[in-house]
């Protein structure tokens, strides 16, 4: 039982690059959310799906997009990298009625 | 009336000592508190939580107070540990199942 596990787990791009950033449930949780986190400023949510098919945006959503077309996978696509999306970002999963999340280990990026 | 604050930034603590984390809220909807700690390098992992219908809660040396009226929780650490230092962060949730973050707090306790 692997939990929530995110890949790659260091990316550095460069300005105007795209990539996905992975991220994969085995726990059959109906809900996953995407943050980031930056120092000073917590865990910030960029967008979540409470099932495969339903995606919305959360506080910070701007340049990233979401899809959820199956209920192990969320991936968060960057579609054109900035300096100011250089940070960590974690995926959560957890059970509908349930908000104890569990985190992924986390993605560290970085965009030149 | 979506935030979470919380106090302090960073906190030194002295092995066997108490620590104190502190978190207000806004939004009288949140129902669910709860704590995140996390190691360098590793993502936050779910330490203890709290529904409103409890003033407190204790899981081993870990507790949560509860103040309904005033919007705020804390967290206490009893007998602090070097193995306890860390980032903590609080963070509040309604029925919708997203959670609301609070900054953090580094946790540093010297031996």
């Amino acid at each position: 039982n692997a939990g929530v596990t995110q890949t790659p787990k260091f990316q550095v791009l460069k300005t105007g690059q795209s990539m996905t950033l992975q991220c994969a449930q085995d726990m059959n949780h109906e809900y996953m959310s995407w943050y980031r986190q930056d120092p000073g400023m917590g865990l910030r949510l960029i967008h979540y799906s409470v099932g495969a098919g339903i995606t919305d945006q959360g506080e910070v959503p701007n340049g990233y997009n979401v899809s959820r077309s199956t209920t192990e996978d969320f991936p968060l696509r960057l579609l054109s990298a900035a300096p100011s999306q250089t940070s960590v970002y974690f995926c959560a999963s957890n059970p509908t009625g349930n908000p104890g999340y569990t985190f992924g280990s986390g993605t560290r990026l970085t965009v030149v | 009336q979506q935030q979470v604050k919380q106090s302090p930034q960073s906190l030194i603590v002295q092995k066997g000592g108490i620590s104190i984390i502190n978190c207000a809220y806004e939004n009288t909807a949140f129902d669910y508190f709860p704590w995140y700690q996390q190691f360098p390098g590793k993502g936050p992992a779910l330490l203890i939580a709290i529904r409103p219908d409890v003033s407190e809660k204790k899981e081993g040396r870990f507790t949560i107070s509860f103040n309904k009226s005033a919007k705020q929780f804390s967290l206490h650490i009893m007998d602090s540990q070097p193995g306890d230092s860390a980032t903590y962060f609080c963070a509040a949730g309604a029925n919708t199942d997203k959670l609301i973050f609070g900054t953090g707090t580094r946790l540093q306790v010297f031996p």
